[in-house]
């Protein structure tokens, strides 16, 4: 069973557009989650991340909010780029001492010009 | 930024032999990690490494899997004998601190297992 549903699986979108990923889980436990970002041939970078205590964190154009009633979260990118285009991943990790990434299968985003 | 070293890139082995994947963290990284890709597939969290010892480790990380860290070396996975299901990207990662703190990735070792 899935633990990290991500949706959806692949979106394409214009330059300047407003991108929209989606993220839910399963496990009460988690309190931290962080959005990371891949290139092809490179590993996931953290874009951005969210503690379970806050609702929202912003970054440039890069905005991550937190439903913890509902279990879900997004990451919204505003005024999305060509260079955006990559894959992107929500990842949860649990209260324990030492971390353990449960990861979504992510979202491939294009971002056309 | 910081960065995780992984050596080698892809890496092609005869089902049966034995294999290592070498990492090398960032410098003053405490804890390290190894992840499992499957093509298509989520990444799946295999173990963490922390004081030289494991803290924990998944289902996925089986008995012929072992890590280890010698003082100021590589960070490395063994498996051995090697299987046919083993064939995936294996992700090394390293963080300063433990849950809730960045961690850093490198770019994967393809490996591929005939």
């Amino acid at each position: 069973q899935q633990q990290v549903r991500q949706s959806p699986q692949s979106l394409t979108v214009w330059e300047g557009g407003t991108t929209v990923l989606t993220c839910s889980y399963e496990d009460s436990t988690f309190n931290y989650f962080p959005w990371y970002q891949q290139f092809p041939g490179e590993g996931p970078a953290l874009l951005i991340s969210i503690l379970s205590v806050s609702d929202k964190k912003e970054d440039g154009r890069f905005t991550t909010f937190f439903n913890k009633r509902e279990k879900k979260l997004s990451l919204h990118i505003i005024d999305s780029q060509p260079g955006d285009s990559a894959t992107y991943f929500c990842a949860a990790d649990n209260v324990g001492d030492n971390s353990k990434l449960i990861w979504g299968l992510g979202t491939s985003l294009v971002v056309n010009p | 930024g910081p960065k995780v070293l992984q050596i080698p890139s892809h890496q092609i082995i005869d089902m049966g032999q034995m294999v290592t994947l070498n990492c090398d963290p960032v410098s003053n990284h405490l804890y390290f990690y190894w992840y499992k890709q499957i093509l298509g597939q989520q990444m799946e969290f295999l173990v963490n490494f922390y004081n030289g010892k494991v803290m924990e480790k998944s289902k996925l990380f089986k008995d012929q899997f072992s890590v280890e860290r010698p003082d100021g070396s590589y960070f490395t996975l063994k498996i051995q004998p090697t299987a046919l299901e083993d064939s995936a990207v294996y992700f090394c990662a390293s963080s300063l601190g433990g849950a809730r703190t960045e961690v850093f990735f490198g770019k994967g070792t393809r490996l591929t297992v005939v």
